[in-house]
């Protein structure tokens, strides 16, 4: 089982929909990063947070550390808001554990 | 600074021949790490440096992998008698004393 886990593997939505994203961990963790990768490869970092919720923009990124559980919603999706989003946690260690991403299409 | 940049963006080399991908970090962060990425999957632990010390070095990184950070500014991540197994992605990534990360665009191998 990985330590990191994220639903769905494939999202593909209608422009203008809500998109909800969800990340699961089952390690102790001091911070959880929410990243965003192109095609071509180049990682964008989205949020960091350890406990609450921000938002930027139309992303809104949640975390509930009992349960350790968090999500990444996007709201009025867009095209290209396409690429893959990757959850990534900080263990005791002083590196990141990452999930194996979502990929999301957005359509016009 | 612009940045954490990596050299070069793309390496298509043949099966046996060496390879050595360079990072330079954002300057005023001493920690970088590298990753390695295959296709559908995130990003997983190769090794990691703070300064010039290399602190960890993930069981991926087999006895034909080495790293350096010679005076704690740029990196190398060098691969000898390359095999098929290491075509992937090979990012970099910096960070200063907070948790926030800076990630290159990557450095994506092909061996053929």
């Amino acid at each position: 089982k990985n330590e990191v886990e994220q639903s769905p593997q494939n999202l593909t939505a209608q422009e203008g929909e809500f998109i909800t994203i969800n990340c699961s961990y089952s390690v102790g963790i001091s911070a959880l990063h929410w990243l965003q990768q192109h095609p071509g490869g180049g990682i964008v970092s989205l949020f960091m947070l350890s406990s609450g919720k921000k938002k930027h923009g139309r992303l809104i990124a949640t975390i509930n550390i009992q349960e350790k559980h968090s999500s990444l919603h996007i709201t009025a999706s867009h095209p290209r808001d396409s690429a893959v989003y990757i959850c990534a946690v900080y263990d005791n260690t002083d590196k990141l554990i990452f999930g194996t991403g979502t990929r999301l299409q957005v359509f016009p | 600074d612009t940045g954490v940049s990596q050299n070069p963006r793309h390496k298509i080399t043949k099966r046996g021949q060496n390879v050595t991908f360079r990072c330079d970090p954002i300057s005023e962060h001493n920690r970088l790490y590298w990753y390695r990425q295959t296709l559908g999957q995130g990003p997983e632990f190769l090794t990691y440096f703070q300064n010039e010390a290399q602190l960890e070095k993930s069981r991926l990184l087999s006895d034909r992998f080495s790293a350096e950070r010679p005076k704690g500014s740029f990196s190398t991540l060098e691969i000898q008698r390359t095999e098929q197994g290491d075509s992937a992605m090979y990012l970099c990534a910096s960070r200063g004393t907070g948790l926030g990360y800076t990630f290159g665009s990557g450095t994506r191998l092909t061996v053929v």
